[in-house]
């Protein structure tokens, strides 16, 4: 079983509604990630988190310590959303930052 | 200002070549990461380096694979007589300190043929 898994792992929206990945880790973590990386395979940076809520934009992340669990949330979805969304973990400090990375979900959103 | 850069963007080489992929990292960030990711697989973790701390190599595949950073800055990953198995895209990223978000270069599509 893989220390991150994310869920769907493909998602296809209209355009205009509320979108919800998970991302679920077996391993302590000083820190969670979600990544964003477009068709040409550039990624960038979403979130860096390690308790409660971040917003930026129509992009929303939560992380509950407790259950190991994470949501990246886009409201108002729009086609140029579409991308592969990544969640990855950096574990406890005497692992060093290094990222686990989850599979990834492919998210399509059509117009 | 300047992001983080990769050479070349796309490498084509015959097995048992070496190959040397090049990283400049944004100017002033200490730390500095290698991942890999193989056609269809997630990211994987290679080697990452901080500051003049020795590096964490324990991503790193094979003994064939190495990396370096010189002078803080610029880091080249070396892969040598490599396998049809290397064909991925390698990409670097750096961050300000340790703990913070990491910024990604563009990437260095490696094909073996």
């Amino acid at each position: 079983k893989n220390e991150v898994e994310q869920s769907p792992q493909n998602l296809t929206a209209q355009e205009g509604e509320f979108i919800t990945i998970n991302c679920s880790y077996s391993v302590g973590i000083s820190a969670l990630h979600w990544l964003q990386q477009h068709p040409g395979g550039g990624i960038v940076s979403l979130f860096m988190l390690s308790s409660g809520k971040k917003k930026h934009g129509r992009l929303i992340a939560t992380i509950n310590i407790q259950e190991k669990h994470s949501s990246l949330h886009i409201t108002a979805s729009h086609p140029r959303d579409s991308a592969v969304y990544i969640c990855a973990v950096r574990k406890g400090e005497t692992s060093g930052s290094r990222l686990t990375f989850g599979e990834g979900t492919q998210l399509t959103v059509n117009p | 200002g300047a992001g983080v850069s990769q050479s070349p963007s796309n490498k084509v080489t015959e097995k048992g070549k070496d190959v040397e992929l090049r990283c400049d990292p944004i100017s002033g960030h200490t730390a500095l990461y290698w991942y890999r990711q193989s056609l269809g697989q997630g990211l994987e973790f290679l080697i990452y380096f901080q500051g003049n701390s020795a590096p964490d190599k324990s991503g790193l595949p094979s003994d064939r694979f190495s990396a370096e950073r010189t002078g803080g800055s610029v880091s080249t990953l070396t892969i040598q007589r490599t396998q049809q198995e290397d064909s991925a895209v390698y990409l670097c990223a750096s961050s300000p300190e340790r703990l913070y978000e990491q910024y990604f270069g563009p990437g260095t599509r490696l094909t073996v043929t």
